[in-house]
């Protein structure tokens, strides 16, 4: 069982609607969380991270991290085309030299 | 900055042969992170380095795959002998802070085809 786990979708959704991916890790010694997208073909690139519990919100993107429930989600707000890609979950411990430990990732389409 | 360079960009070998990937880091960035994907196990770490010291390698899949980090400017993944299993895009990134500081930035990958 992977540590770090997400739905694969893909998740479509309508151009201005909101795209809600979810991410559940099994550490429970996880204190960061990171959101990265990665388009077809190209390297992944970071949106956003999360530390303490609740909601952070930067331009268009939420995160939402609750430890209670060991669960971290990533809002899109209007949603556009060009936000399709893979959306990928990242968590770090310090159990584990805080190296980040990747989910498999959410492809989202965005139709327009 | 020119961010992370990674070379060669696409790499196809026969069975066997030696394989040596390279990357250079973002100047000043201070840990250095080797990741492979493939469809089937996502992104997966192989090895990272802080201050150019191997950190935790147990991600490394087996003694064909090694890597060295001579300066803080320069590291390489080597393969020998490489096999079809070992196809995948391999990513370097780096990152600035303390021991596996979290903040990547991935170089654009090396795509390995071995037939």
């Amino acid at each position: 069982q992977k540590e770090v786990e997400q739905n694969s979708g893909p998740l479509s959704v309508p151009e201005g609607a909101i795209a809600s991916l979810n991410c559940t890790y099994s550490d429970r010694g996880s204190q960061s969380f990171f959101w990265y997208r990665q388009y077809s073909g190209k390297s992944p690139e970071l949106i956003m991270f999360i530390y303490s519990n609740g909601d952070k919100e930067e331009g268009r993107f939420t995160a939402q991290l609750n430890k209670a429930s060991q669960y971290v989600s990533l809002l899109i707000r209007d949603s556009q085309p060009s936000d399709s890609a893979t959306y990928l979950c990242a968590a770090s411990s310090n159990n584990a030299g805080n190296m980040l430990t990747f989910g498999g990732g959410t492809r989202l389409m965005v139709k327009p | 900055d020119a961010g992370v360079i990674q070379s060669p960009r696409h790499e196809v070998t026969e069975m066997g042969q030696e394989v040596t990937l390279r990357c250079k880091p973002i100047s000043g960035h201070n840990s250095l992170f080797w990741y492979r994907q493939t469809m089937m196990r996502g992104l997966e770490l192989l090895i990272y380095f802080n201050n150019n010291v191997p950190i935790d390698d147990s991600g490394m899949p087996e003694d064909r795959f090694s890597a060295k980090m001579p300066n803080a400017s320069f590291s390489t993944l080597k393969i020998q002998p490489s096999e079809p299993r070992d196809s995948a895009v391999y990513f370097c990134a780096s990152s600035f802070g303390g021991t596996g500081a979290n903040v990547l930035t991935f170089g654009a990958g090396s795509r390995l085809t071995v037939l």
